[in-house]
């Protein structure tokens, strides 16, 4: 089964602060991406990489950033954090696009910006 | 820009009933569909998957419906349980860049 593990699991930030979210997965997928959901948008993709080294920006990356040092960890990064901000963040791994086709989910992390 | 659309927002039905989720999209070259399946406290995890040559895709009780000409598609789950109340998202991949663009989602809850 694979296994995409998120830290910390609840972050509660001052805005202006910056705040740091890790991803690990074991899953040796070359693909990782980062969500946001918030009631009435769904999922909506901030950054993806293609492998270590990668970062590519999504649909709304404005006020994110992305790091990928190797194939297992991929973190995102909010250099200077704001209310808005406030939501539930979810990272995937999964090779979509060739044989797989399948997103594996962690379980989120619920940021708060007060 | 909203590429893709579902509904309804939300949905209740009883036990044992058929469950309709319905899913439309605006690009015509998309040509993969899955259907994730989300419970409160988790991630979303894959469900059912259809491709654009087909036109259904059966899971046990749960059937994808694809209307190509259309670019709509909906998710039925029969003999409804309570254990099926979860959120459930349409997604469409775009192909160029090897990623899943997800609708706002349909919330289900299954009286007992």
């Amino acid at each position: 089964e694979a296994a995409v593990t998120q830290s910390p699991r609840n972050k509660v930030a001052v805005t202006g602060g910056k705040v740091t979210l890790s991803c690990n997965q074991t899953n040796n997928h070359n693909n990782m991406y980062w969500y946001r959901q918030d009631t009435g948008h769904g999922l909506r993709l901030i950054h993806y990489s293609y492998g270590a080294g990668s970062t590519e920006k999504g649909d709304i990356p404005d006020g994110y950033k992305a790091s990928r040092p190797s194939q297992e960890n991929f973190s995102l990064i909010l250099e200077l954090a704001t209310p808005s901000q406030t939501s539930v963040y979810f990272c995937a791994s999964g090779d979509v696009g060739g044989s797989a086709e399948t997103l594996y989910f962690g379980s989120g992390t619920r940021l708060t910006v007060l | 820009q909203q590429q893709v659309r579902q509904s309804p927002q939300s949905l209740t039905v009883w036990e044992g009933e058929t469950a309709i989720l319905n899913c439309s999209y605006e690009d015509s070259t998309f040509n993969y569909f899955p259907w994730y399946q989300q419970f409160p406290g988790e991630g979303p995890a894959l469900l059912i998957s259809i491709r654009s040559v087909s036109d259904k895709k059966e899971d046990g009780r749960f059937t994808i419906f694809f209307n190509k000409r259309e670019k709509k598609l909906s998710l039925h789950i029969t003999d409804s349980q309570p254990g099926d109340s979860a959120t459930y998202f349409c997604a469409v991949l775009s192909g160029s860049f090897n990623k899943l663009t997800f609708g706002a989602g349909t919330r289900l809850a299954v009286c007992p």
